[in-house]
């Protein structure tokens, strides 16, 4: 079945550190892919999207591009700040929609 | 943006008690909500896809007659847990999409603590 598999975490890096998260899916068909962030004490916020092979989804200095032929889709930004820390989630959209989300990447942005 | 309200945010409630979780789509319709469910530094795991006017669907190994959901309109999606256990203690959280769209829009969950 699909699945999604991103990098463990914790990671910590320094502001203005660069950041790449990895996330690799599995999936038959050709799923849309998202990133979703959730704050302390907050719901899940779509972060982006790249719904076919070679977008590039990008909010908020954040981008990632759906890679078919690696099936990846890493997340990278290239100057984190503190507000930055928070728990990405990767995730594939499934059939009728249902999203498939990997196990979540805690970010620590210290000053 | 579209909003997704959860009530209530925080609930305790006794073992063998039932317990109602509403999800709400504020400022759009949405045909299908789903629920998830989340142990804690763990990922979230979808329980069930809700469609208005329909059954919801549940995942393998969700039990259907414990985890009650009714979409009634569009805009409004129930999870009743019944005869809670100290197990089904978890994070639950709810999402809408649009009509016809793809992204799903979350609520801010609700922390289930049975005693």
């Amino acid at each position: 079945g699909d699945s999604v598999t991103q990098m463990e975490g914790p990671v910590t890096l320094s502001e203005e550190a660069f950041l790449t998260i990895n996330c690799t899916y599995t999936a038959t068909g050709y799923p849309s892919l998202f990133w979703y962030v959730q704050y302390p004490g907050e719901g899940l916020q779509l972060l982006l999207k790249a719904t076919k092979a070679d977008d590039k989804g990008s909010n908020k200095g954040f981008e990632a591009t759906y890679r078919k032929e690696t099936t990846s889709f890493h997340l990278e930004k290239g100057s984190v700040q503190v507000s930055d820390s928070a728990v990405y989630f990767c995730a594939l959209s499934g059939s009728g929609y249902a999203l498939n989300f990997g196990k979540g990447t805690s970010l620590l942005v210290t000053p | 943006g579209a909003v997704v309200s959860q009530h209530p945010s925080r609930v305790i409630c006794k073992s063998g008690t039932s317990v109602k979780i509403e999800c709400r789509s504020l400022d759009f319709q949405a045909t299908t909500m789903f629920w998830y469910r989340q142990f804690p530094k763990q990922s979230l795991m979808l329980m069930a896809t809700s469609n208005e006017g329909s059954k919801a669907t549940y995942e393998q190994g969700v039990e259907k007659d414990k985890f009650l959901i009714n979409h009634a309109s569009l805009t409004l999606s129930t999870l009743t847990v019944t005869s809670a256990h100290p197990e089904d203690s978890s994070f639950y959280i709810c999402s809408a999409s649009e009509t016809g769209e793809e992204t799903q829009y979350f609520g801010p969950g609700t922390r289930l603590l049975v005693l």
